[in-house]
């Protein structure tokens, strides 16, 4: 079975600083990876996604993943943030073969501070 | 293109009751999927419906049950209500190939509040 570990419960951070959030997953075999953003009172939006190739993945909003296999993580990036990406990020793991679930992560709560 | 619609955005509903919550695919999609998410905690799987069969389920008791319909539309009831059944819940779809599935696309979500 698939797990997905976020590191951090809430990060907080300065508008136009950086940020990182920790993912790390747990499976026997291949994976595909996602991220996904929840703004308050609203569904899952996804912002990135790795299937296979390049272990550097690009998204929506100027965020970008980098998977890596060795450490089994998948921490999501973006170089300057703004006030409008508060909201709850989700990481989650889905099997590349076969029909299984979309496994998540517990969530991380990013706060953006003028 | 139309995304995932849900019905309704939210319900209260009285312990030991019965509530039937609605999903309306994205075009295209054949695989509908619910996800419980209690507040503070990720998305858990309910089930997975493929062509009108239940094909998939999560750690979640019989008294969740699901349907999808020929349109790919679905519904997901549940009996005999209890508190911790408070959650949102979330309505997804994909498209299933052979191999596995496209990404899961989500509506907004029901707010269920059980008093």
């Amino acid at each position: 079975a698939q797990s997905v570990t976020q590191l951090d419960s809430q990060v907080p951070v300065f508008e136009e600083a950086p940020v990182e959030l920790r993912c790390n997953y747990s499976s026997s075999v291949s994976v595909y990876l996602f991220w996904y953003v929840q703004y308050p009172n609203q569904g899952l939006q996804l912002l990135l996604k790795y299937l296979s190739g390049s272990t550097l993945v690009k998204g929506i909003n100027g965020f970008e993943a980098e998977f890596n296999k060795s450490q089994t993580s998948f921490h999501l990036r973006k170089p300057s943030v703004h006030i409008s990406d508060t909201a709850e990020y989700f990481c989650a793991v889905i099997r590349n073969s076969g029909n299984t679930p979309l496994v998540f992560g517990k969530g991380t709560r990013l706060s953006v501070i003028a | 293109e139309t995304g995932v619609t849900q019905s309704p955005t939210h319900l209260i509903k009285t312990r030991g009751q019965q509530v039937t919550l609605r999903c309306s695919s994205q075009s295209g999609h054949n695989t509908v999927s619910w996800y419980q998410q209690a507040l503070g905690q990720g998305p858990q799987f309910i089930f997975q419906y493929y062509r009108e069969e239940e094909n998939g389920r999560g750690n979640f008791p019989p008294r969740f049950s699901g349907l999808q319909f020929p349109n790919y539309s679905s519904e997901l009831n549940v009996n005999a209500l209890e508190l911790d059944d408070s959650a949102l819940y979330l309505c997804a779809s994909s498209v299933a190939t052979g191999t596995a599935t496209t990404p899961l696309h989500f509506g907004n979500g029901t707010r269920l509040t059980v008093t």
